[in-house]
């Protein structure tokens, strides 16, 4: 098993740019969640899902979209990126309570 | 709402020496309880949870985390800290409420001296 995986591993953008970031988990897990990690703040819910074609919004969503079209993918999406969105995000997934997460993207805008 | 609280932004203790990291949570029912572990550039890598039952609950690499529930507190221990311990430490409070959610706290950054 692979558990969460997500790509890419580092990118980074131009503001106004838009990008997807792409997690996929193969442990048949329903939920799963994106959280920015940004120094002092610790782990912060941009968006989750608790099913295939559900999602909802989490702490901090403004700014980003999400799309879990397959049970096993959930996709982050910057629409129009901006400074603020310099970040590590963090892709996770659980089946009932204990959260598995991914290696991180690292993201900045310039 | 789920809220978590750890106190010490950071704390240094000596290789050998003991240690605590204090967190306190805000939930209306009881909650779950996690203490993850990130070392630098690194995931989060879960250490001990807390669901039910014995309130003293034990974890990995020679960690242990005491529930109580009258302080709504979930403080992490270890009784003689190694070097390789030095990392980010989080606290978190998940909840069954429409999904279940997990929310973090801030983090406590552990520095461990020779």
């Amino acid at each position: 098993n692979a558990g969460v995986t997500q790509t890419p591993k580092f990118r980074v953008l131009k503001t106004g740019q838009s990008m997807t970031l792409l997690c996929a988990q193969d442990m048949n897990h329903e939920y799963m969640y994106w959280y920015r990690q940004d120094p002092g703040m610790g782990l912060r819910l941009i968006h989750y899902s608790v099913g295939e074609g559900t999602t909802a919004k989490g702490e901090v969503p403004d700014g980003y979209n999400v799309s879990r079209l397959k049970k096993q993918n959930f996709l982050l999406g910057l629409e129009s990126a901006a400074p603020s969105q310099t970040s590590v995000y963090f892709c996770a997934s659980t089946r009932e309570s204990t959260v598995v997460f991914g290696p991180g993207t690292r993201l900045t805008v310039l | 709402a789920q809220s978590v609280t750890q106190p010490d932004i950071h704390i240094t203790v000596s290789e050998g020496a003991s240690l605590e990291l204090r967190c306190n949570y805000s939930y209306g029912a009881t909650p779950y309880l996690f203490w993850y572990v990130q070392s630098p550039g690194q995931g989060l890598q879960l250490l001990l949870k807390y669901f039910s039952g014995d309130t003293l609950v034990q974890g990995i690499k020679g960690f242990e985390a005491e529930f109580k529930r009258s302080q709504s507190s979930f403080n992490l221990r270890k009784p003689s800290v190694h070097w390789s311990d030095a990392a980010e430490y989080f606290c978190a409070v998940g909840a069954s409420t429409g999904g279940f959610k997990t929310i973090f706290g801030a983090g406590t950054r552990l520095f461990v001296k020779a």
